[in-house]
């Protein structure tokens, strides 16, 4: 079975700065997807970005970008000139792209909660 | 386009009472998916359906049931309410994850059992 980890349940950072979330996972496949979603007060999942297995290349989208290790099954989440608006809980899931397994059940961490400070 | 719509948003439940949370998606979605979610837990997977008709037990599927009648509709329901079933739960759904569709997430229903 699947497993996500996210060793920090709170975190804080200067607006304009740039802070590093961690997430660790297990799993013996091969093939999947790594995600990291949003969450702000609103509690709408908002997903922030998207990381395919066999592609070597981190994702990034804007402020957001990607450590992705597939050997020590770690996938770190950045965000650039952190805003105000990133204040949020923010969760690290992965998704099995196996035929006949989890049929497309997200398996989420626990969360890390961003507070971004002006 | 409404994307996933859950109805109510919020309820207050007595130990016992029965209720039924309504999912639907107007993309015409294959997969749908019911979680819950509790404080300094993420997301976990109660029931989820891969097409019409059929169900399918996720990770924490004691004391809800789900049916899937029609394709746009994903129904939760609680039998006799506890109030360990005190949890926002979330519907998503999606035309297939593992081919690397978009799942899209309703704005959570907020259930109180008192």
């Amino acid at each position: 079975a699947q497993t996500v980890t996210q060793s920090q349940p709170e975190m804080s950072v200067q607006e304009a700065e740039t802070v590093t979330l961690s997430c660790t996972y297990d799993t013996s496949e091969n093939n999947y997807y790594l995600f990291w979603y949003k969450q702000p007060p609103s509690r709408q999942m908002i997903l922030v970005i998207r990381q395919e297995a066999y592609k070597q290349q981190n994702a990034t989208e804007n402020r957001f970008s990607v450590n992705f290790q597939k050997a020590a099954k770690s996938f770190s989440l950045k965000i650039s000139d952190s805003q105000l608006g990133d204040t949020a809980m923010y969760f690290c899931a992965f998704l099995s792209r196996r035929y006949g397994g989890s049929q497309g059940n997200l398996i989420f961490g626990k969360g890390t909660k961003l507070s971004v400070k002006p | 386009n409404a994307g996933v719509t859950q109805t109510p948003k919020f309820r207050v439940l007595k130990t016992g009472q029965s209720m039924t949370l309504l999912c639907a998606q107007d993309m015409n979605h294959e997969y749908m998916y019911w979680y819950r979610q509790d404080p300094g837990m993420g997301l976990r997977l109660i029931h989820y359906s891969v097409g019409e008709g059929t169900t399918a037990k996720g990770e924490v599927p004691d004391g809800y049931n789900v049916s899937r009648l029609k394709k746009q509709n994903f129904l939760l329901g609680l039998e006799s309410a506890a109030p360990s079933q005190t949890s926002v739960y979330f519907c998503a759904s999606s035309i297939s994850p593992i081919s690397g569709n978009t799942i899209y997430f309703g704005e959570g229903s907020w259930l109180t059992v008192v």
